[in-house]
């Protein structure tokens, strides 16, 4: 059945290296988000795109995080330098843009900064 | 920007009671959103309102868009043990694409 897909699910890395998290959403939807989940701020939006176009990425450290999508199949976001405070869970979901509203979510990317 | 108020942030409850969780916001929404996170998963949708006053059930789970549509409730009839879990409420707004912003979740617990 269709679903989001990430990878990887979960991300050990050391403080400064860069990471990169992929996301396939599901095949016919045009919008895009990114979200960050942790304990204290809960599920926090980072950015969305629609039809691969980037509406809105204020809620994302701008010096540091990157989002893009490179074709309609695939969703990255990218952490360069990383640091510890980036630990969290990172989930992409999809849906179809003005249409009803509903976002389905990826079993998200668990990542660790040490 | 726009915030949820969800309650209660956690619930203990004995299987087969009903459960009740709200969502208040200082903001209007044109769309409310309830989901379902399990340990290790993503959020899993619920049940989707569209229209102020809107009531909609799915098995035991019924959902209300408030009036003013600044809230939402969700209630749960006959709780059994694969309920528990967090439950999200997410308000959404047209920017360009459905924006959603989420509560901050109500954790359920079920003795047997």
């Amino acid at each position: 059945d269709a679903r989001v897909t990430q990878t990887p699910r979960h991300k050990v890395t050391e403080m400064g290296q860069e990471v990169t998290m992929r996301c396939q959403p599901i095949l016919g939807h045009n919008t895009v988000f990114w979200y960050r989940q942790t304990m204290m701020q809960g599920l926090e939006l980072l950015a969305y795109f629609r039809n691969r176009a980037p509406l809105d990425d204020s809620g994302m450290p701008k010096d540091r995080f990157s989002a893009e999508m490179p074709d309609a199949t695939l969703a990255t976001l990218k952490i360069q330098p990383s640091e510890p405070r980036d630990s969290a869970v990172y989930f992409c979901a999809s849906g179809l843009a003005l249409l009803r509203g509903e976002a389905f979510f990826g079993q998200g990317t668990r990542l660790t900064v040490v | 920007g726009q915030q949820l108020n969800q309650s209660p942030q956690s619930m203990f409850i004995q299987e087969g009671e009903d459960v009740s969780m709200n969502c208040t916001s200082s903001s209007i929404f044109n769309t409310w959103l309830w989901y379902k996170q399990d340990p290790g998963e993503g959020p899993v949708l619920l049940i989707a309102l569209y229209k102020a006053g809107e009531l909609t059930s799915n098995g035991r789970l019924t959902a209300q868009f408030g009036i003013t549509r600044k809230d939402s409730f969700l209630n749960i009839s006959a709780s059994i043990p694969s309920d528990v879990g967090i439950y999200f409420c997410a308000g959404g707004i047209i920017q360009g694409a459905q924006k959603l912003v989420f509560g901050q979740g109500t954790r359920l617990t079920i003795n047997p």
